[in-house]
Order: structure tokens, then C-alpha cells, then sequence
């Protein structure tokens, strides 16, 4: 079975300042692991993505996500947050094993709020 | 290239009938999901499609069923609407089937859904 935690209903972050967001995973086999993002009544907009390779990841409107194997974790970072950063974000892992046929499972969602 | 488009985008309806919502992949796209979102359940995988062909699918009652065409294009079907379906549906498109290499999915608008 595949699970993902969001620890964390709400970040908040004043403007300028490095954001994080965690997520924790768990799997059977190797992840596949992503970040989206959602803005109010729209659908989930792609961030990133670690398949393999290179632990640091980056993707769009400069976040980049870590990849901790021993920690199981990805966690979602910006080193400067902008007040349209403001979202709902979500991790989501998908197991390797079995040819990844399980779908994308989904952490509950970070409000992230970016203080002026 | 277009995104994954999604119609009808709102839909109302009462208990006990049902609906069919339809989902058109990113052009050169073969692979598409569907999944529900809700305020208490969060995101929940229903079903994959490849080639035509259901890959898997989420725990669900029977009630809700899909099916692929040549030419990618999705539908879904849920049957007896209760109360509980009222919904964000979001499909997502991916090039190959959506384990495999962790092929990125990418998400459509989604389809708001309202049972009364």
C-alpha cells in the first residue's frame, strides 16, 4: 500500500521569506513522487517531480523539493515566497512496484498563506 | 498545446439519477484518470484508462464506471447519485500509462458536481 502525510493543515510565511512544506511517504517499492498545486476552483497544476536521480529537484515558479530516502520525505521549498504563492498544495506518491497501476495517492493538502 | 479539458464544468442533479461527465486528454495523450474530490475525503483515485483498456481501479462502488475511446477521449459514469457524490471530479492525462517511468499526469478543470 502507498500512503503520503501532510503534517500541516496551514503554513503561514511573510513575504521574502524560504517557505517549506512537508510531506512524509510511504511505499513498498521505489516513489514517484510529486507536488501540485491548487488555486481556488481550478485543478491541480503540476510542480515537480523525483523519479530518480538527483536528490534536489526543481521545477516551476522556482520551487524545488528535496528527496530524503532515509527520512522518507519530499518536501516542497521556495527560497523567497511571493504573496501569489498563496495555494493549496499537495504531495502525491506513486509506488514503482506493480507497474505503478494503484493510481496517484494523495496527501490531504497545505493551505500555504504568503503575509504581505 | 491545448490543456485536458473537462465538460460540462458545474452540474446539478437529484438523488437517484445519473450523470455522465467527459473528459478530453492533452493531444498525443493515451493514459487517463479520474479522480474525486472532496472536503472530507480529500483526492481519491476511481479509475485509470489505457488504451482503451481499464488498468485499474480505486475503492468504489460499482456505481461509478468509465470507459476510454480511440481516441483517448474519456468518460464517466456514476449511476443513483446520492447525496455523498456531490464532488470536484478531476481527470488527468499522461503520455503512456501513468506508473510506468512515473509518467507525469496532468490535470484538467475538473467537473463540479451537485447532488440534491
Amino acid at each position: 500500500a502507498q500512503s503520503v502525510a501532510q503534517p500541516e493543515d496551514q503554513v503561514n510565511v511573510a513575504e521574502g521569506n524560504p517557505l517549506t512544506v512537508k510531506c512524509t511517504y510511504s511505499v513498498s517499492g521505489n516513489p514517484y513522487l510529486f507536488w501540485y498545486v491548487q488555486y481556488p476552483n481550478r485543478g491541480l497544476q503540476f510542480l515537480l517531480k523525483y523519479i530518480t536521480g538527483d536528490n534536489l529537484v526543481k521545477g516551476s515558479y522556482g520551487f524545488e523539493a528535496e528527496f530524503n530516502k532515509s527520512q522518507t520525505s519530499f518536501h516542497l521549498k521556495k527560497p523567497s515566497a511571493l504573496v501569489s504563492d498563496s495555494a493549496l498544495y499537495f504531495c502525491a506518491v506513486r509506488d514503482s512496484r506493480g507497474g505503478g497501476a494503484d493510481g496517484l495517492t494523495f496527501g490531504k493538502g497545505t493551505h500555504l498563506i504568503i503575509q504581505p | 498545446k491545448a490543456g485536458v479539458t473537462q465538460t460540462p464544468r458545474y452540474l446539478i442533479k437529484t438523488r437517484g439519477q445519473q450523470v455522465t461527465l467527459s473528459c478530453s486528454p492533452i493531444s498525443g495523450h493515451r493514459s487517463v484518470s479520474w479522480y474525486q474530490q472532496t472536503p472530507g475525503q480529500g483526492l481519491q483515485f476511481l479509475f485509470e484508462y489505457f488504451s482503451e483498456t481499464q488498468r485499474n481501479k480505486g475503492n468504489f462502488p460499482g456505481r461509478f464506471s468509465g470507459r476510454q475511446f480511440s481516441n483517448s477521449r474519456s468518460e464517466m459514469n456514476v449511476s443513483t447519485l446520492e447525496l455523498g457524490d456531490s464532488a470536484l471530479y478531476l481527470c488527468a492525462s499522461s503520455l503512456i500509462a501513468g506508473g510506468l517511468r512515473g509518467d507525469t499526469q496532468y490535470f484538467g478543470p475538473g467537473t463540479r458536481l451537485t447532488v440534491l
